[in-house]
């Protein structure tokens, strides 16, 4: 199937600090969804964009689809220590396919 | 609440053994999906299913099935456990045209083959 390279695999933070994170396809995709699963629990849904070029932000996260339709970043500001959980970036190329999913960020927040 | 539910939390299953994994969501979903999820590997695709009655193997289908009778009901089943099968496995239910941002996933099932 189609992969999806996420980066960094983890990051090591201080509360306060800012962090980023991306995802890189070999190929295009349509929409880019970013998750995030706290210990213990299923992935929820962050933020989803629909259009290249596009930027959301929610709350203290903001994420953009690339120009190109084959990557994304997500950064998230004034990091707290409940931010503490594994990030992934999906990629879906209709609406109603299969979502690929990135190997996933993995952020710990020291307070 | 709505919601994705999973049978168990956490199971020890031993080698050679037929496990099931329930999953049952009570949102009206026509989709539904199992992922396993490994450090470093993300989540991968074992199986889904848009109707019920109907399956689809996803990336990694290999030594396992699944059974969808009911439109609320999604089960994966290891015919003949190994310990390469011990894994977090989520299942995951969405919307049939509304896509991953329709997408709600369950707790997740800790597997320990032995």
């Amino acid at each position: 199937g189609q992969q999806l390279n996420q980066s960094p695999q983890s990051m090591f933070i201080q509360e306060g600090e800012d962090v980023s994170m991306n995802c890189t396809s070999s190929s295009i995709f349509n929409t880019w969804l970013w998750y995030k699963q706290d210990p213990g629990e299923g992935p929820v849904l962050l933020i989803a964009l629909y259009k290249a070029g596009e930027l959301t932000s929610n709350g203290r996260l903001t994420a953009q689809f690339g120009i190109t339709r084959k990557d994304s970043f997500l950064n998230i500001s004034a990091s707290i220590p409940s931010d503490v959980g594994i990030y992934f970036c999906a990629g879906q190329l209709a609406s109603g396919s299969r979502l690929t999913f990135g190997e996933g960020t993995q952020l710990t927040v020291n307070p | 609440d709505v919601k994705v539910t999973q049978s168990s939390r956490y199971l020890v299953k031993r080698t050679g053994e037929k496990v099931f994994l329930e999953c049952v969501q009570d949102m009206d979903h026509e989709n539904m999906f199992w992922y396993r999820q490994d450090p470093g590997l993300g989540l991968r695709l074992i199986y889904f299913s848009y109707d019920v009655k109907m399956k689809e193997k996803g990336d990694i289908p290999e030594g396992y099935s699944v059974s969808r009778e009911k439109k609320e009901r999604f089960s994966l089943i290891l015919e003949s456990a190994s310990t390469n099968q011990t894994s977090m496995y989520l299942c995951a239910s969405s919307p049939q045209h509304r896509g991953g941002y329709g997408y709600t996933f369950g707790s997740g099932t800790r597997l320990t083959v032995v």
